[in-house]
């Protein structure tokens, strides 16, 4: 397993600012996602995100708007970009374990408020 | 696009009753994750199973891996009020490069004491 960590927790915002959410890890992994979790819902996948590689981003997202760094094998920052109300989420990050099963690890969350 | 379907969406139960959760699919995943999430927590992973047919136990739960690597059910027996939480069903491809989680919309359980 994997120790994740993100920062901030939770944070309110105004529309039209950016906030950018840090996902640490206590071991090298190679491949980090993040995702959208939005009240009483399941889990979106935003992006993967390769070290040493550009991020993929899946259907309905962009860079322009959740722009995504990886400069190592154990960080991630995930950017939401020019906020408005309807990004209000728990965004999340994980982690595959390689072993039995391609398994993810997730973080604790961060909760965004945008008002 | 693969998709998982989670059933039920909601439970809401007595403390000592039993319950299922279903996950189905018309794609193999190469596995399937079981996750609980409790508020303002991330998901943590249950069990992971791999191979068709596959039966594991935690304790009070009990995860099975459909045949043709389609469907998963999540048994738990007595169910008690520290199980409350969503429950989320993720099926994993075997892509390489291309590797991602589906994940079902969940099932968020309350066990009344």
């Amino acid at each position: 397993s994997a120790v994740i960590s993100q920062k901030p927790s939770r944070d309110i915002c105004q529309r039209g600012t950016s906030l950018t959410i840090q996902c640490q890890v206590d071991s090298q992994v190679t491949m980090m996602f993040w995702y959208r979790q939005q009240p009483g819902q399941s889990l979106t996948l935003i992006a993967t995100a390769n070290q040493g590689s550009e991020a993929t981003y899946e259907s309905g997202f962009v860079i322009d708007k959740f722009p995504i760094s990886r400069p190592n094998l154990t960080f991630s920052t995930l950017t939401v970009s020019n906020m408005s109300p309807e990004d209000s989420s728990i965004y999340l990050c994980s982690v595959e374990i390689g072993g039995v099963g391609d398994t993810q690890y997730f973080g604790p969350g961060t909760r965004l408020t945008v008002l | 696009t693969q998709l998982l379907e989670q059933s039920p969406q909601f439970l809401s139960i007595q403390e000592g009753e039993n319950l299922t959760v279903y996950c189905n699919s018309s794609s193999v995943f190469s596995s399937l994750q079981w996750y609980r999430q409790e508020p303002g927590e991330g998901p943590v992973l249950l069990v992971t199973v791999v191979t068709g047919g596959e039966v594991k136990k935690l304790k009070r739960l009990t995860f099975q891996f459909g045949d043709a690597r389609k469907d998963s059910s999540l048994h738990i027996t007595a169910a008690q009020p520290g199980d409350t939480g969503l429950y989320l069903c993720a099926g994993a491809n075997s892509g390489g490069s291309n590797y991602k989680l589906t994940f079902g919309k969940g099932t968020l359980l309350t066990v009344n004491p």
